[in-house]
């Protein structure tokens, strides 16, 4: 089955200054990517997904690319601030199938 | 807005003891998901259900079950509870409307701790 793998676990950076999350995953069929953003006491809240015939989308200060040859995607956030502290989940799935998700990324935004 | 909710935001129970934790949608969605999410392992799948009285098992269904006899409302059930089922259990819904999938919505969360 698929796995994901997210890398780094922490990451702290200092507001405004970019932030980039990294998953890589196994199987080469999957074909959706969603990102998820979990604020303390709440439930994950997609942020951003790119599905597999595009390599790069973008929704203001968030951004995704996506190499399918290397099976690996991005998550960028620009100009960060501290209302971007959070965990970060990303997740593959093929078709109408399971998500698969990467074990998270604790971002830490300090001013 | 898509909304699902959870019955619990926290329930504290023994061991043996029978849990239910409800999640509810209202977006008329077809598939719901049970995870349960434990630091460092990121969300790990228990059970889902493409639809009314269907569910399949997920990566991690021992010693769990659920059930699903309304569209709007899946349940999870812990039969026996142990310890090592304290975790945090997210519900998330899922529409049919997507291509190639439509995104999950997920609930607040039920944190489960277990004595």
């Amino acid at each position: 089955g698929e796995n994901v793998e997210q890398h780094p676990s922490t990451l702290s950076v200092q507001e405004g200054d970019s932030a980039v999350i990294k998953c890589t995953y196994s199987d080469s069929a999957s074909n959706y990517f969603p990102w998820y953003k979990q604020e303390l006491g709440k439930g994950p809240q997609l942020i951003i997904d790119i599905r597999s015939n595009v390599g790069e989308k973008k929704d203001q200060r968030i951004a995704v690319t996506l190499n399918k040859t290397a099976k690996h995607f991005s998550l960028h956030i620009t100009e960060t601030q501290p209302e971007d502290s959070a965990v970060y989940f990303c997740a593959a799935s093929r078709g109408w199938g399971k998500l698969q998700f990467g074990a998270g990324t604790q971002v830490v935004v300090t001013p | 807005d898509v909304k699902v909710t959870q019955s619990s935001r926290y329930l504290v129970k023994r061991t043996g003891e029978k849990v239910f934790l409800e999640c509810v949608q209202d977006m008329d969605h077809e598939n719901m998901f049970w995870y349960r999410q434990d630091p460092g392992l990121g969300l790990r799948l228990i059970y889902f259900s493409y639809d009314v009285k269907m569910k399949e098992k997920g990566d991690i269904p021992e010693g769990y079950s659920v059930s699903r006899e309304k569209k709007e409302r899946f349940s999870l059930i812990l039969e026996s509870a142990s310890t090592n089922q304290t975790s945090m259990y997210l519900c998330a819904s899922r529409g049919l409307a997507g291509d190639p999938a439509d995104t999950q919505y997920f609930g607040p969360g039920t944190r489960l701790t277990v004595l």
